[in-house]
């Protein structure tokens, strides 16, 4: 069974910085790509950034670029997502999504994990 | 505001038909993924590509697309069927992935 399973979700004081970290199994992890996808509280789903299967390609949504870095480790079936100078905007559920899309290509999300949330709050 | 517009709700009488609907210029390149997401829920795939399910998805679910617009469609609506609808698609020029607003459906 494919699974994703996201921890790291905190409160943390405006600026500060999170790392979240989502273990992968079930699948053969370093062959697909992967997301991050976040949804506040009473808000729709906003898609936040994606890795390559191997980590070499990294895209960001404007709101988070410069912020955020995603990152991978394929040896231990695991994607990261560090997060720094947070604001209080950034306050969500934040999902770990693998793309269906076999290396090398992006296609669309097809395995979400449960997430985990973050609040940016002082 | 989003590059994907969606109806925020529509209703459904238990039984009967409902078409929700997505536009967005992504549309014309990119075929639209539809996500259902229930209360307290992780966000479920029910629709991909031109017009595929997953395999746990019931074929009252069906995906269809013309032009800049993408359509979900439930075929005899069920209870269980009352969710959020979000669609997504890739951006074109890029490999960003933007999603629409979603559209709540409550089956009456």
């Amino acid at each position: 069974e494919v699974q994703l399973v996201e921890s790291g979700g905190v409160v943390v004081p405006p600026g500060g910085s999170l790392r979240l970290s989502c273990a992968a199994s079930g699948f053969t992890f370093d062959d697909y790509a992967m997301h991050w996808v976040r949804q506040a509280p009473g808000k729709g789903l906003e898609w936040v950034s994606l890795i390559s299967w191997e980590g070499g390609s990294t895209y960001y949504a404007d709101s988070v670029k410069g912020r955020f870095t995603i990152f991978r480790d394929n040896s231990k079936n695991s994607l990261y997502l560090q997060m720094s100078s947070l604001r209080a905007e950034d306050t969500a559920l934040y999902y770990c999504v693998k793309d269906s899309g076999y290396k090398p290509y992006y296609y669309y999300m097809d395995v979400w994990g449960k997430g985990t949330t973050v609040t940016v709050s002082s | 505001s989003s590059e994907l517009t969606q109806d925020p709700a529509v209703s459904v009488a238990l039984g009967q038909t409902v078409r929700i609907t997505c536009q967005g210029d992504s549309l014309r390149s990119y075929h639209a993924s539809w996500y259902q997401q229930k209360p307290g829920q992780a966000p479920v795939l029910v629709i991909y590509g031109k017009n595929n399910r997953p395999s746990e998805i019931p074929d009252r679910f069906s995906g269809s697309s013309s032009g800049n617009t993408a359509s979900l469609t439930i075929t005899g609506a069920q209870a269980e069927d009352e969710a959020d609808y979000y669609c997504n698609s890739r951006k074109i020029s890029i490999p960003h992935y933007v999603f629409g607003p979603g559209t709540r459906v409550t089956v009456l």
